[in-house]
């Protein structure tokens, strides 16, 4: 079965970095994109990019480029998504989640995200 | 600021029907894109409840229905049962941000 499993919680200072793994397995981890979605204390979610596992290329959301990473190795199928320069409201849970894909009725490559990992918690305080 | 609109909350008793909209603009759903809904029960990860519009995944009862038109999509739950109480999540593509959105969220109130 799938199964995603992410590193435990951390706590940062302001202006420090985090790096949260995600380990795969049940599935050969470089046939499928890794994308990253973090959710705020009480607040809903936000997608950062994404990662593939079989080039190393990523995408990342606007909001988040030049501060995010996201990186893998695929000899231990785990993907690692790193933010810098870390703020008070930085302060989440990160989640790695898997994304499959299809060309829908319009034509457009299309991506939704059908296994989750348990998501890691970053608190972000001084 | 997500750029798909979700009521912030519904309510329904027992074996009622509920819908969630989630309401986008011509650069997501109105473009054409697709749209999937996700579960998230209390403390846990989202889950996967319906993709492509309305599909479901395997396991997923068929009491969650999914469908889309113009510039929304909707979620609808039947026969509403105590465990359906969870925040609930659309998500599709936006072509103005080249990224992947999120609904505001909705959260489902069993009376």
């Amino acid at each position: 079965q799938v199964q995603l499993v992410q590193s435990g919680a951390e706590v940062k200072k302001p202006g420090a970095s985090v790096k949260v793994s995600c380990k795969a397995s049940g599935y050969t981890f470089t046939g499928y994109y890794m994308h990253w979605v973090r959710q705020a204390p009480g607040q809903g979610l936000e997608w950062m990019g994404w990662i593939n596992p079989n080039s190393g290329g990523t995408n990342y959301a606007q909001k988040f480029q030049g501060w995010v990473t996201m990186t893998r190795d695929t000899s231990i199928s785990t993907a690692y998504m790193e933010l810098s320069r870390l703020r008070s409201d930085d302060t989440a849970v990160y989640y790695c989640a898997r994304g499959d894909n299809y060309y829908d009725s319009s034509g457009y490559y299309t991506y939704y995200f059908d296994y989750w990992g348990q998501g890691t918690l970053v608190t972000v305080s001084s | 600021q997500s750029v798909l609109t979700q009521p912030p909350s519904v309510s329904g008793a027992p074996g009622q029907r509920v819908t969630i909209s989630c309401t986008g603009s011509s650069s997501n759903i109105g473009a054409g894109y697709d749209v999937h809904w996700y579960q998230q029960l209390p403390g846990t990860a989202p889950k996967l409840l319906i993709y492509g519009n309305s599909n479901r995944p395997s396991g997923v009862p068929d009491r969650f229905s999914g469908s889309k038109s113009g510039t929304s999509a909707s979620l609808a739950i039947s026969g509403l049962q105590a465990e359906d109480e969870a925040d609930y999540y659309c998500q599709s593509y936006d072509s103005s941000l080249s990224g992947y959105v999120f609904g505001t969220g909705t959260k489902v109130t069993v009376l």
